[in-house]
């Protein structure tokens, strides 16, 4: 089973600033095949990022991915309000497909 | 617009089967290309995937679960199930329903889930 640690655990920052959230495998993702998602609370996440880098349809251009091996990052160019949520990443290169603990990013 | 919506008891005794059932509208649940998928999240945890088929009745499971889980599909209502059996509070959570796009081999799935119900909360309690 690939173990995702995500890092840090909450992550506050005022809106218009710049986020990043590392997510790092306990051996190399096969492929690339990492995603990002977005979780609200009461809702179910929303897929953000898939294949490291490429966005999900109707995704703003301010989310990106990049990564590889056995690092990967999602960064938020610049902070809106509606981006205050819980950020998950996911492997699916294996047969078992799991996802990391989450980072909260929260208003400071 | 694909929407799937899950459906089943919300409280389930110890050592029953939990058994929730996902409709999908908006689109064929028979499309190949997509892998319809059930993943659960404990109260105030993160997810946990448990499995996924295909509309021809292929599944593949999270090996942690395996020895519990069956999922299977029924085309002609565009719906898929899912049954957990001898469960305990453990398995307590808030089980989604999924789509992933894209492709299984060799025993692994290629999908991330780019549609998600909204979920419903199974308690196991007696």
């Amino acid at each position: 089973e690939i173990v995702l640690t995500q890092s840090p655990g909450t992550l506050s920052l005022s809106p218009g600033e710049r986020a990043t959230l590392s997510c790092r495998a306990s051996q190399s993702v096969s492929s690339s095949y990492l995603a990002w998602y977005q979780q609200k609370p009461g809702q179910a996440p929303r897929l953000l990022i898939y294949g490291a880098s490429s966005r999900a349809t109707g995704i703003p251009d301010r989310f990106s991915g990049s990564g590889s091996g056995t690092d990967f990052t999602l960064t938020i160019s610049r902070l809106e309000p509606e981006d205050f949520a819980v950020y998950y990443c996911q492997q699916y290169g294996s047969s078992q497909g799991t996802f990391g603990q989450g980072t909260k990013v929260e208003i400071k | 617009q694909v929407q799937l919506q899950e459906s089943g008891p919300g409280l389930v005794k110890p050592s029953q089967t939990l058994s929730l059932t996902c409709t999908v509208s908006g689109g064929s649940i028979s499309s190949g290309g997509y892998y319809w998928s059930w993943i659960r999240q404990h109260p105030g945890k993160g997810l946990e995937w448990i499995g996924y088929i295909y509309y021809s009745g292929s599944t593949y499971y999270n090996p942690s679960l395996k020895s519990r889980v069956t999922i299977s599909v029924d085309t002609s209502k565009n719906q898929f199930s899912l049954k957990l059996s001898s469960v305990t509070a453990a398995d307590t959570a808030v089980y989604y329903c999924a789509r992933g796009e894209g492709y299984c081999s060799g025993g692994s799935c290629y999908a991330p889930f780019d549609y998600w119900g909204q979920g419903t909360l199974v308690t196991v309690s007696s």
